[in-house]
C-alpha cells in the first residue's frame, strides 16, 4: 500500500544531544513537509521541499534541519538547539505545486519527549 | 498574512447529533479551503476541500461551502456517530505559494454513545 512512513513512532531523547527523524514515502510526491504539533497549537510549517536537492525553511524552521537527498526521504534533525522540542512530529507529501498542493498526505508522526 | 481560527474546543455531543465547527479565514488572495481530520494516534487525513466561492465540500456524511462573503467554511454533520469522536482541522493555502497550508487550532469533537 502506498502511504508515508515516519520512525520512530516514540522518541526520547537528552538535553544537548540531536536526533533525526526518519520519513518516507512511496507516492511519488515531488513535496514533502514537515509540521510541529503542540497542544491547542495546531500545526506549524518547519520546512518543506518542493523538489529533490531543494528545500525551503517554514515558519518555525530555527533549531531544525532536513535533507532531501532522495524523491523518497525528507529527514528532519532536531538539534540542540531548538529550544523546546518536545512535540509531536507530523511528515506529508503531496502532488506538488498547483490546486493540488494542498492535499496533504500523512504519515502517523513521531512523538518526541526531552528528558 | 494568511491564518485560519477555529472555534474553541472541546466539543462533547451525544451520538444523531448535529455537528457544526466553525472556521473563518484571513487571506491576502483567494485561497483553497480545507478540513483535516486526525484520529486518536493517528496523522492528519483531508476530510474535504473547496477551491472557489460558493463550492460545497463533501465526504462521509460531512459538508462545508466555501462563503467569501463572510470568509467562512463552516463544517457541519447532520447526525455524529461515535466514530466521529476526532480533531479537526481548518486549513488554508494560497494559488501563489500553494505549497504552505495554514492551519487552525484544531478542533477536539467527542462523541457519546
Amino acid at each position: 500500500d502506498g502511504g508515508i512512513t515516519q520512525s520512530p513512532k516514540y522518541l526520547f531523547r537528552k538535553e544537548g544531544q540531536n536526533v533525526t527523524l526518519s520519513c518516507e514515502q512511496n507516492l511519488n510526491h515531488d513535496a514533502m513537509y514537515w509540521y510541529r504539533q503542540d497542544p491547542g497549537q495546531g500545526l506549524r510549517l518547519i520546512y518543506y521541499s518542493q523538489i529533490v536537492n531543494d528545500f525551503q525553511k517554514g515558519d518555525i524552521a530555527e533549531g531544525y534541519s532536513v535533507s532531501r537527498e532522495k524523491k523518497e526521504s525528507f529527514p528532519l534533525t532536531v538539534t540542540s538547539a531548538q529550544k523546546n522540542p518536545t512535540a509531536f512530529y507530523l511528515c506529508a507529501s503531496s502532488k506538488g505545486g498547483g490546486r493540488g498542493a494542498g492535499e496533504l498526505f500523512f504519515g502517523e508522526g513521531s512523538r518526541l519527549t526531552v528528558l | 498574512g494568511n491564518s485560519v481560527t477555529q472555534m474553541e474546543g472541546p466539543v462533547t455531543l451525544s451520538e444523531e447529533a448535529f455537528l457544526t465547527i466553525n472556521c473563518t479565514y484571513t487571506a491576502t488572495g483567494y485561497p483553497s479551503l480545507f478540513w483535516y481530520v486526525q484520529y486518536p494516534g493517528e496523522g492528519l487525513q483531508l476530510l474535504l476541500k473547496a477551491t472557489k466561492a460558493d463550492d460545497k465540500g463533501s465526504n462521509k456524511g460531512f459538508e462545508a461551502t466555501y462563503r467569501k462573503e463572510t470568509t467562512s467554511f463552516h463544517l457541519e454533520k447532520g447526525s455524529v456517530q461515535v466514530s466521529d469522536s476526532a480533531v479537526y482541522f481548518c486549513a488554508l493555502s494560497l494559488l501563489s505559494n500553494d505549497y504552505k497550508l495554514s492551519f487552525g487550532a484544531g478542533t477536539t469533537v467527542t462523541v457519546r454513545a
